[in-house]
């Protein structure tokens, strides 16, 4: 069946980076978008970017530029997402999610999510 | 990116209907049908319930339905059912590959 299956919870100290794994099966990989999504603790969602497995290209949200890489290995159909220079403010629970519909604009399937807490 | 503005809650009774406006700009939400809504349990990932303003995913029961006027999306859920109790959040595309959520809505089933 499709899903998205990623790593395990992380913590980690103020300052330093984060790489979350986001590995896909059950369709073809290079055929959808992918986004990433995180929700702190309480609040509400926040969309941080999307990457296209085919070529690579990504987009970020203005917010995470420059702290935020996402990446690929179409050899393992697996996306990755790198936080850098880690602060309180990014402890939450980061989703990946396939894009769908015409432009790739909604999430039809979800990761478990992966639990990232910045503590020193 | 502002997020999408959502009543925080919503409430109805069981086989009541209920509704939650998303309300963007005409850089979002009036700018383009590329609207979205998911519901997500406590603990859970969210789930797409309404996707491009108005089309519901295969498995999503009709009693949820989706449309837009304006800058403003809204999710309606008819005969409401204690599973339909959860939060609900609505995105948008709002150009140069970006996009962006709503605050998101607690809807209560009496």
């Amino acid at each position: 069946q499709v899903q998205l299956v990623q790593s395990g919870a992380e913590v980690k100290k103020p300052g330093a980076s984060v790489k979350v794994s986001c590995k896909a099966s059950g369709y073809t990989f290079t055929s959808y978008y992918m986004h990433w999504v995180r929700q702190a603790p309480g609040q509400g969602l926040e969309w941080m970017g999307i990457i296209n497995p085919s070529g690579g290209s990504t987009s970020y949200a203005q917010k995470l530029q420059g702290r935020v890489t996402m990446t690929r290995d179409t050899s393992t159909s697996t996306v990755y997402m790198e936080l850098s220079s880690l602060r309180s403010e990014d402890t939450a629970v980061y989703y990946c999610a396939r894009g769908y519909g015409h432009y790739g604009d909604a999430f039809d399937i979800w990761g478990q999510g992966t639990m990232v807490t910045v503590s020193s | 990116q502002s997020a999408l503005t959502q009543p925080p809650s919503a409430s109805g009774s069981p086989g009541q209907s209920v509704t939650i406006s998303c309300t963007g700009t005409s850089s979002d939400v009036g700018g383009y049908n590329y609207v979205s809504w998911y519901q997500q349990h406590p603990g859970k990932a969210p789930k797409l319930m309404i996707y491009e303003v108005s089309k519901r995913p295969s498995g999503v029961p009709d009693r949820f339905s989706g449309s837009k006027s304006g800058n403003t999306a809204s999710l309606t859920v008819s005969g409401l059912q204690a599973e339909d109790e959860a939060d609900y959040y609505c995105s948008s595309y709002a150009g140069s590959n970006n996009l962006g959520f709503g605050t998101g809505t607690k809807v209560t089933v009496l």
